[in-house]
């Protein structure tokens, strides 16, 4: 079946641009999260859903990130008013829940803040 | 809070060898444990998850051993190959639903 996938694969932005990245988990997981990974680092947390509710979402860096889930399926991550610090790269990952732990990512989406 | 340490110096070594990775945490033990192979350009490929009542979990040429003792993972290739090359990540449940990565390490496997 399709494995999760994610869009745009890359992005560039000016400074102080909104974005928003997609994510669109394997149909029928209930659990969805969202990392940021910078070059040469592992993936670290950002927010986690179950169906359409954020259960966690310590992981924001600031308020300018937001993200919703409005449909307990499609996911998108937002970046209000960019800074070059927000280069990285953003993975989505989802997992069955209930007790299922691996974690299925997408390919990420590059985003370049220039 | 937990934090996770993988051997940032690539391991670089010759096909046909065992490849041994090493994870440690510093705080609690963690529930389970995950491996997680990445590849340049990809997302995290999931492995193998081990519990922590269980020493040691295999699937084909991949062993992972949990020794909450010593609050380490090891993770072992056999046989290794070019293909295996890659970066491999340990990730650990933060006692919630979510996954604290280490840096990860990468493998050269050469002919």
């Amino acid at each position: 079946g399709a494995g999760v996938s994610q869009s745009p694969r890359y992005k560039v932005a000016k400074r102080g641009q909104d974005v928003a990245l997609r994510c669109d988990p394997i149909s029928g997981h209930v659990s969805l999260f969202w990392y940021q990974q910078a070059l040469g680092q592992g993936p670290e947390f950002l927010t986690y859903f179950q169906n359409e509710a954020q259960l966690d979402k310590s992981g924001l860096p600031s308020d300018r990130f937001f993200a919703e889930r409005p449909e307990g399926s499609v996911s998108t991550l937002k970046i209000q008013r960019t800074q070059q610090e927000d280069s990285a790269v953003y993975l989505c990952a989802s997992s069955l829940g209930l007790l299922s732990y691996e974690q299925y990512f997408g390919p990420g989406t590059r985003l370049t803040v220039t | 809070s937990q934090k996770i340490e993988q051997n940032s110096e690539a391991l670089n070594i010759q096909e046909g060898k065992t490849a041994t990775l090493t994870c440690n945490y510093t705080n609690y033990s963690p529930a389970y444990l995950q491996w997680y192979r990445q590849d340049p350009g990809r997302g995290p490929v999931f492995l193998l998850l081990i519990r922590e009542n269980e020493k040691e979990k295999r699937k084909e040429r991949l062993k992972v051993t949990f020794d909450t003792t010593l609050k380490q993972s090891l993770f072992h290739i056999t046989a290794s190959q070019p293909a295996d090359s890659a970066t491999y990540l340990c990730a650990l449940d933060d006692n919630t639903d979510k996954l604290i990565f280490g840096t990860g390490t990468r493998l050269q496997v050469f002919p």
